[in-house]
């Protein structure tokens, strides 16, 4: 069976600082792997995946994640963060052949917090 | 297109009476999927549906709860009876599966037993 673990329940971080959010799973086979992110009262939204090819991807708003299988992590992160990125983050990684289509297992989150 | 849709946003009810949560996916999109967030367990897959189908309902936490899927562009989550350690956010997830675009969830359902 698959399973995430995000590290850091919270992370606190100041206004244009980098961030690093990380995330490992175990799984026996392939896996495709997921960000999403939940701003308050609001479901969830993706940020950004890893389905195949370059294991570095990139988000429209300035988040990108490398997926390293030797060290089966997907960790997010972000040069420079700003207040809007005050939210919750979530890892989630599915098995199958689905294009990620099949249930998606969730990390427990890490809430974003930015310091003025 | 309004996205995944939920009803109701907001549910406050008695230990021991029924409830419905309501979904209606994207059209088109032929996945669906019921999780249930908390601040203790975090976000928790019980049901998928693909095609209509139940595939994997081993998430379900007990036989108070039950869910259908009877076309394509509705789905039900039922308690019968509820339990106040049954209040939660309840989202709706649906995608296209086979394409990798991941999960278009909905604004989730606030339930709250008393």
């Amino acid at each position: 069976a698959q399973s995430v673990t995000q590290l850091d329940s919270q992370v606190p971080v100041f206004e244009e600082a980098p961030v690093e959010l990380r995330c490992n799973y175990s799984s026996s086979v392939s896996v495709y792997l997921f960000w999403y992110v939940q701003y308050p009262n609001q479901g969830l939204q993706l940020l950004l995946k890893y389905l195949s090819g370059s294991t570095l991807v990139e988000s429209i708003n300035g988040f990108e994640a490398e997926f390293n299988k030797s060290q089966t992590s997907f960790h997010l992160r972000k040069p420079s963060v700003h207040i809007s990125d005050t939210a919750e983050y979530f890892c989630a990684v599915s098995e199958g052949s689905g294009g990620g289509a099949d249930g998606l297992t969730f990390g427990k989150g890490t809430h974003l917090i930015i310091q003025p | 297109d309004a996205g995944v849709i939920q009803s109701p946003r907001h549910e406050v009810t008695e230990m021991g009476q029924e409830v419905t949560l309501r979904c209606k996916p994207i059209s088109g999109h032929n996945s669906l999927f019921w999780y249930r967030q908390t601040m203790m367990r975090g976000l928790e897959l019980l049901i998928y549906f693909n095609n209509n189908v139940p595939i994997d309902d081993s998430g379900m936490p007990e036989d108070r709860f039950s869910a259908k899927m009877p076309n394509a562009s509705f789905s039900t989550l039922k308690i019968q009876p509820s339990e106040p350690r049954d209040s939660a956010v309840y989202f709706c997830a649906s995608s296209l599966r086979g394409t990798g675009h991941g999960y278009t969830f909905g604004s989730g359902t606030r339930l709250t037993v008393v």
